[in-house]
C-alpha cells in the first residue's frame, strides 16, 4: 500500500527565502505526482503535475523534481512571498492496477513579511 | 478560466438523514471524482466516475454512498444515512483523462452531522 510522507509538517520563514518542501513515497511504481496548494477552508489548487517519465516541472517561482527510484519529490519555491502562505500537498497515483491517488498530510507554510 | 463548482458550501444535517452534495465539473472533462477531508486529516479518495460508471472506489465508499450524473452537467454524491463520522469537507474534482492529466478541484462542501 502506497504511503506518502511530507516533511516538514510546518514551516515559518521570512519573506524572500528560497524554500524546499519534501514529499516521499514508499512505492516507486507511479504514474504521476501532483503538488497542490490548499488555503484554509478552501479547495485544492493544482500547482504542478510530474509524469513518471519526467524529472522536473517548472511554473513561475515553483519547481518540482521527481526521483522515482528513491521515492522522493521536492517542491522548490523561490523568493517566497506572504501570499505563498498555505498548505502544500503532494499526491501520488500508483501504477499498480488502480488510479487512486494517495495524499500526504501536507506542509503548512507561513511566510511572514 | 473554467472551474469546478460545488453546492452547497456548507450543510448541517441530523444523523440518519440523507444528504446530496452537488458538483458541476469543467464542461469538457470526462472524469469526475469525490474526495473527503476530515478536519486535520489527509485528503482521501472516495470514488472516480467515467462514462456513467464508477471507475474506482475506495474502502470508504461503502453502500451508504452513491454517485450519479443526472444530467449533462451535474455530478452528485449521496450519503443515504449520515453518521457523525461523515462530518468532513467533501471535494469534487474533474479531469480530461483519468491518469495523465491534472485534476481540478472544487471549493468543497463542509458537511456537519449532528
Amino acid at each position: 500500500k502506497q504511503e506518502v510522507t511530507q516533511i516538514p509538517a510546518a514551516l515559518s520563514v521570512p519573506e524572500g527565502e528560497n524554500l524546499v518542501l519534501n514529499c516521499s513515497f514508499t512505492d516507486s511504481a507511479i504514474y504521476n505526482l501532483q503538488w497542490f496548494r490548499q488555503d484554509p477552508g478552501k479547495g485544492l489548487t493544482s500547482l504542478l503535475l510530474i509524469q513518471s517519465s519526467q524529472r522536473e516541472q517548472t511554473s513561475g517561482r515553483l519547481n518540482a523534481s521527481l526521483d522515482k527510484s528513491s521515492g522522493r519529490s521536492t517542491l522548490y519555491i523561490a523568493a517566497s512571498q506572504p501570499g505563498d502562505s498555505a498548505t502544500y500537498l503532494c499526491a501520488v497515483v500508483s501504477s499498480r492496477g488502480s488510479y487512486i491517488p494517495t495524499f500526504g498530510r501536507g506542509t503548512s507554510l507561513i511566510v511572514h513579511p | 478560466e473554467p472551474e469546478v463548482t460545488q453546492t452547497p458550501s456548507h450543510q448541517v444535517t441530523q444523523m440518519g438523514q440523507e444528504v446530496i452534495l452537488r458538483c458541476v465539473p469543467i464542461s469538457n472533462h470526462l472524469y469526475f471524482y469525490w474526495y473527503r477531508q476530515i478536519l486535520g486529516q489527509k485528503v482521501e479518495f472516495l470514488v472516480s466516475f467515467y462514462n456513467n460508471e464508477i471507475s474506482e472506489k475506495s474502502e470508504i465508499f461503502d453502500d451508504q454512498f452513491s454517485v450519479e450524473r443526472p444530467d449533462g452537467s451535474n455530478f452528485t454524491l449521496k450519503i443515504r444515512s449520515t453518521k457523525l463520522e461523515d462530518s468532513a469537507m467533501y471535494f469534487c474534482a474533474s479531469s480530461i483523462q483519468i491518469v495523465q492529466e491534472t485534476q481540478y478541484f472544487g471549493p468543497g462542501t463542509r458537511l456537519l452531522v449532528l
